[in-house]
């Protein structure tokens, strides 16, 4: 069964550099092949898609945080990151991992689907 | 950027019939998919491609699609599916994610 699991430092200071690493594992899990997502959700609110990486290191991020977000993986170690720039108090949220499912329409074209599984989720606390 | 639509909340009885809309205006040539999410857990992918469920997911949990609008429908609802449902999609571009804001199901 595949399994997901967030790592990361737990708090960051405002202005800094969020890093996180989620590490995908199970029996006969290969991470290529698949495309890999952050999402995130601040503290009583909704869920926010932060972007996802195909195994070839092509990626796609939400516009609203496109200038800051870098997404990177590294299928020799089954595992994707997520690096995140200038973070202020607005980045206090759980982080969670996800596979992303994908699909090709009749015309090629690419379309992002649903995430599933989701890892347990790791809150990072931006502090001054 | 693109938005989908949700209730807030959505309040029933036990053994009554929840529905939760979600709007957006790709719906009607992007697959949604819906989530559960309780206190203190990370979401579960309860629905996708607009009405199938994952294998473990109980039947009365279904998926519908008409036009720009797609309903989670929860049958005899009982007190352990009280929580937050989150419906998802991408935009017209196909590239960009969108979740809807989530709705509270309360179980009176």
């Amino acid at each position: 069964q595949l399994q997901l699991q967030e790592s990361g430092p737990g708090q960051v200071k405002s202005s800094e550099t969020l890093s996180l690493t989620c590490t995908v594992s199970g029996a006969s899990t290969r991470i290529s092949g698949y495309f890999w997502a952050w999402i995130r959700q601040p503290p009583g609110k909704g869920l926010e898609w932060v972007g996802s990486i195909f195994y070839n290191g092509s990626a796609y991020y939400n516009p609203s945080l496109k200038s800051r977000v870098t997404i990177s993986v590294d299928t020799s170690k089954n595992q994707f990151s997520l690096k995140l720039n200038s973070v202020t108090a607005a980045d206090t949220a759980i982080y969670y991992c996800a596979r992303h499912d994908y699909s090709y329409d009749s015309g090629g074209g690419l379309t992002m689907n649903w995430f599933d599984p989701w890892g347990q989720g790791t809150l990072i606390t931006v502090s001054a | 950027s693109y938005e989908l639509t949700q209730p807030p909340s959505v309040s029933v009885s036990p053994g009554q019939t929840a529905r939760i809309t979600c709007s957006g205006d790709a719906l009607p040539t992007r697959f949604a998919s819906w989530y559960q999410q309780k206190p203190g857990q990370a979401p579960v992918l309860i629905i996708y491609k607009d009405n199938r469920r994952p294998s473990g997911i109980p039947e009365h949990f279904s998926g519908s699609s008409s036009g720009t609008t797609v309903t989670l429908t929860i049958d005899g609802v009982q007190s352990e599916d009280e929580a937050d449902y989150y419906c998802q999609s991408a935009d017209s571009s196909g590239f960009y994610v969108a979740f809807g804001g989530g709705t509270k199901l309360t179980v009176l």
